[in-house]
């Protein structure tokens, strides 16, 4: 089953609306998250890495007052799109692994289809 | 500047071939490769590859890795229409955080 669960699925709101999106590792505890943004018929571009109880550290070219990702506890990690812009409409997808520094792969959550009107 | 480079970018072959799609890669401080299947949602593990020219293989899946040439195949036997997807190469760099760098991926189109 899931390891990784993603809410919501999808949010059609109006430009300028702030748009939360959650990410949530459901029976582990993950120091670290990733977030991810796709573009039709592309590849998965990481935009930052969430830390426990630290800043999340961006991407080059990724704007932190934009994007802005919260990673309160050891489960659930929070990305805002700020203000949000038809350019910002894409598909956001958040994962996490088990521990830190092991073997074990990154898991994805379902994705998260953002369209601004 | 670390790339991940797919081939082919799409493929339709007829249920029952075999297909090999390949990766290679040029990434500093190399941890893991791995490969995800991606429909219409986020992607689905399939393999982590970490050592050279040990096979993983999962039913009608198998993938390698050579960390001397720098790339992985991934084999799919006996296709099947629900083998239509995006085939995604990932490499993981060790360090702090132990990002991942994705290819632009495979599409599969499996035709009964």
């Amino acid at each position: 089953g899931a390891v990784v669960s993603q809410h919501p699925s999808w949010v059609i709101c109006k430009s300028g609306t702030s748009v939360k999106i959650e990410c949530r590792s459901l029976d582990f505890q993950a120091t670290t998250m990733f977030w991810y943004r796709q573009f039709p018929k592309q590849s998965l571009m990481l935009m930052a890495t969430s830390n426990e109880g630290s800043k999340a550290t961006y991407e080059q070219g990724v704007e932190k007052d934009k994007f802005l990702i919260n990673h309160a506890s050891l489960t659930l990690s929070t990305l805002t799109v700020t203000s949000a812009h038809p350019e910002d409409s894409s598909f956001y997808i958040c994962s996490a692994r088990r521990q830190t520094y092991s073997n074990q792969p990154q898991h994805f959550g379902d994705g998260t289809r953002l369209s601004i009107l | 500047e670390d790339k991940v480079v797919q081939s082919p970018l799409s493929l339709v072959v007829h249920e029952g071939d075999t297909v090999t799609l390949n990766c290679s890669y040029e990434v500093t401080n190399f941890r893991s490769l791995l490969w995800y299947k991606q429909e219409k949602k986020a992607p689905t593990f399939l393999f982590m590859l970490t050592s050279s020219g040990i096979e993983k293989k999962s039913g009608r899946l198998s993938s390698i890795l050579d960390k001397k040439e720098l790339f992985s195949i991934l084999n799919i036997t006996a296709t099947q229409t629900g083998d239509s997807a995006v085939y995604l190469c990932a490499v993981e760099r060790g360090g702090a955080t132990n990002k991942l760098i994705f290819g632009t991926g495979t599409l599969l189109a499996v035709q009964p």
